[in-house]
């Protein structure tokens, strides 16, 4: 099945900093989201992104489909950016969207 | 909008014994739901698919008389870990995908399990 890789696993900022997460799957996909998981596990969607780029306040985030990474940059980052972020990829030839997780970027911003 | 709640947030219980998990799209129907399990410092693993009115789809190495689904309603899934262990505890997770927007998933909080 399809592989997906996030990197790094594990980062630590001073608030204020900006970082960018990167996650790599290993086939071709028709969709990839974004979620924030906060230190209490309540998943929050952040992003769907199949290709190009999308902005959302501090965050954005691009798909480049054809090399098949992600990358989500976070700028000025807050306390409250801290949790656990994870990309997530349909599995192909689903009927509905059974998604496969990645590793995960653990995130620790400091005051 | 698009609230999904779980029941309990967190239990306890002794080894042996059975404990159900609800799930509940609060304000929307789902026509499928999903339950994933996540052990500490890991990611979601996807344990099986529910849809209203039919028997679960479960994934491989998943037992699926372990974990019973019921997907009674429209707004409603349970998950059942039945003759719990240690081992099966974990953090439970479902989402809910509304009818007719099979590409969005709502999750619900979590409901962590301790077996003693």
């Amino acid at each position: 099945g399809i592989q997906v890789e996030q990197s790094p696993p594990d980062l630590i900022l001073q608030e204020g900093a900006n970082s960018t997460l990167r996650c790599n799957f290993s086939d071709s996909v028709n969709n990839l989201q974004w979620f924030h998981q906060n230190p209490w596990g309540q998943l929050i969607n952040l992003f769907y992104i199949p290709s190009g780029t999308k902005q959302n306040g501090r965050l954005s985030a691009t798909t480049v489909a054809t090399e098949r990474y992600s990358l989500l940059y976070i700028s000025s980052s807050q306390t409250t950016d801290s949790g656990v972020y994870f990309c997530a990829v349909p599995r192909l030839n689903t009927g509905f969207q059974k998604l496969v997780f990645g590793t995960g970027t653990r995130l620790l911003v400091s005051p | 909008g698009a609230v999904v709640s779980q029941h309990p947030s967190r239990v306890i219980c002794k080894s042996g014994t059975s404990v159900k998990i609800e799930c509940r799209s609060l304000d929307f129907q789902a026509t499928t739901m999903f339950w994933y399990r996540q052990f500490p410092k890991q990611s979601l693993m996807l344990m099986a698919t529910s849809n209203e009115g039919s028997k679960a789809t479960y994934e491989q190495g998943v037992e699926k008389d372990k974990f019973l689904i019921n997907h009674a309603s429209l707004t409603l899934s349970t998950l059942t870990v039945t003759s719990a262990h240690p081992e099966d505890s974990s953090f439970y997770i479902c989402s809910a995908s509304p009818v007719g927007l099979v590409e969005t998933q709502y999750f619900g909080p979590g409901t962590r399990l301790l077996v003693l």
